[in-house]
């Protein structure tokens, strides 16, 4: 158990759609980093905060817009949903700072299927 | 972007024996990190490198980073069933901005 969790495990919905995925970091982790995971793209980087503000941005749709909390969960959420983006979503943390800043503890994942 | 690729793609191997997996980039990474991930679950990291040059041995597993940190490699002895896995390097730019994946090695190991 890495001490990371989100919810929901599954989500399937249908085209069009939008949804929400939520993450906790580890306790004391400032940095938040979400991936998307699919069979033929790998795990690609989407974006992270750090101790809520945006850090890094990667790969991530203008359908697609995330956020930290100031209790520091994150949600990630996915909007006019595409067949295309049914993959794994995970969500990671890390304590961001000093030698060991991007050593990044990854929760379990959210399964989203788009019908 | 810099972009980190490894090989081989796909490795199957049988109980017993030795095997290497490569992390290549044409840039410079500050750092370096390899996680394994099973299917269906998140990676779970397994160690950092940092210097030029540097050598981690975590049991069975020994991790190497190039004397340039463009390149790393994973040694394994003895392989189990248990080492299979998809192995992924991971890094940040050495101008400390973009966190990348490279795209992985899936290791089979059979009893």
């Amino acid at each position: 158990d890495s001490g990371v969790t989100q919810t929901p495990k599954h989500l399937i919905t249908a085209t069009g759609q939008r949804v929400t995925l939520r993450c906790s970091p580890r306790s004391g982790d400032l940095s938040v980093y979400w991936y998307q995971q699919s069979l033929d793209q790998g795990l690609q980087f989407l974006i992270q905060y750090y101790n809520g503000e945006e850090r890094a941005k990667g790969n991530i749709l203008e359908r697609f817009s995330a956020q930290q909390f100031p209790d520091l969960h994150s949600e990630l959420n996915l909007s006019s949903l595409e067949l295309g983006d049914s993959a794994l979503y995970f969500c990671a943390s890390s304590v961001a700072t000093g030698i060991r800043a991007n050593e990044q503890f990854f929760g379990p994942g959210t399964r989203l299927t788009v019908l | 972007t810099q972009l980190l690729e490894q090989s081989p793609q796909f490795l199957s191997i049988q109980e017993g024996e030795n095997l290497t997996v490569y992390c290549n980039s044409s840039s410079v990474f500050s750092s370096l990190q390899w996680y394994r991930q099973e299917p269906g679950e998140g990676p779970v990291l397994l160690v950092t490198v940092v210097t030029g040059g540097e050598v981690k041995k975590l049991k069975r597993l020994t991790f190497q980073f190039g004397d340039a940190r463009k390149d790393s490699s994973l040694h394994i002895t003895a392989a189990q069933p248990g080492d299979t896995g998809l192995y992924l390097c991971a890094g940040l730019d050495n101008y400390g901005q973009n966190f990348v994946f490279g795209p992985g090695t899936r290791l089979s190991v059979l009893p």
